[in-house]
């Protein structure tokens, strides 16, 4: 079984500063996909960035960076010059290299709010 | 760019009733998905569909709900009989494959409120 685990249910930041979302993983999987989705309040869900358990690198998406710890089992999104629009929920989510086909298990989510 | 599109973007529906979800997957995607997210809650994998057939259902996925894609585009989601507690969002998703790497996209959701 997978579990994700979100444990700021909310985030303030300063427009233009850099932030930090956490997320902690939970898998018996040897192989397995991290992703993060960002939900507005208009409800639709958008994948912002992928990171792969065998990735030696933390990607980069742009304004998005993943701080991949494999050892620590966490995978924090870092937004960095935040802007207004970056006002939304924010949901990272696993997808294990067991049996399942494809699934995403998801985490609690994390409210951020910009400050202008 | 592609997408994932679904109808209707809201359904109010009385309790008992029956509803149709529907989505278009993006068109080159092979794997398709529905999950529910309860307002304010997470997101939950409800069923994945691979090559005509249900690959994975979860403990919500019971005989109330069903799945299935009528023609080479649509991909269907069915509740026999709603109940209050069906009262979600409902969002369509589709990737090309069902490795690691491959993205699910989203669609915008279907509110549904059940009365």
């Amino acid at each position: 079984a997978q579990k994700i685990t979100q444990t700021q249910p909310g985030m303030f930041v300063q427009e233009k500063e850099a932030v930090t979302l956490d997320c902690t993983y939970d898998t018996s999987d040897q192989s397995y996909g991290l992703f993060w989705y960002k939900q507005p309040s208009s409800g639709e869900m958008i994948f912002l960035i992928y990171q792969g358990s065998y990735d030696e690198q933390n990607a980069t998406e742009g304004r998005y960076s993943l701080n991949f710890q494999k050892a620590r089992k966490s995978a924090n999104l870092v937004i960095s010059a935040s802007q207004l629009g970056d006002s939304a929920m924010y949901f990272c989510a696993m997808r294990g290299g067991g049996t399942s086909y494809g699934k995403l298990t998801f985490g609690q989510g994390t409210i951020l709010t910009v400050h202008p | 760019e592609p997408e994932v599109t679904q109808t209707p973007s809201h359904q109010v529906t009385q309790m008992g009733q029956e509803v149709i979800l529907r989505c278009v997957p993006i068109s080159n995607h092979l794997y398709f998905y529905w999950y529910r997210q309860i307002l304010g809650q997470k997101v939950e994998f409800l069923v994945s569909f691979y090559n005509n057939e249900i690959s994975e259902k979860s403990e919500i996925f019971d005989d109330q709900f069903s799945v299935e894609r009528p023609d080479g585009s649509n991909f269907t989601l069915k509740i026999r009989s709603t109940k209050l507690e069906d009262s979600a969002m409902y969002f369509c998703a589709s990737s090309r494959l069902a490795g690691l790497t491959d993205t699910q996209y989203f669609g915008p959701g279907t509110r549904l409120t059940v009365l």
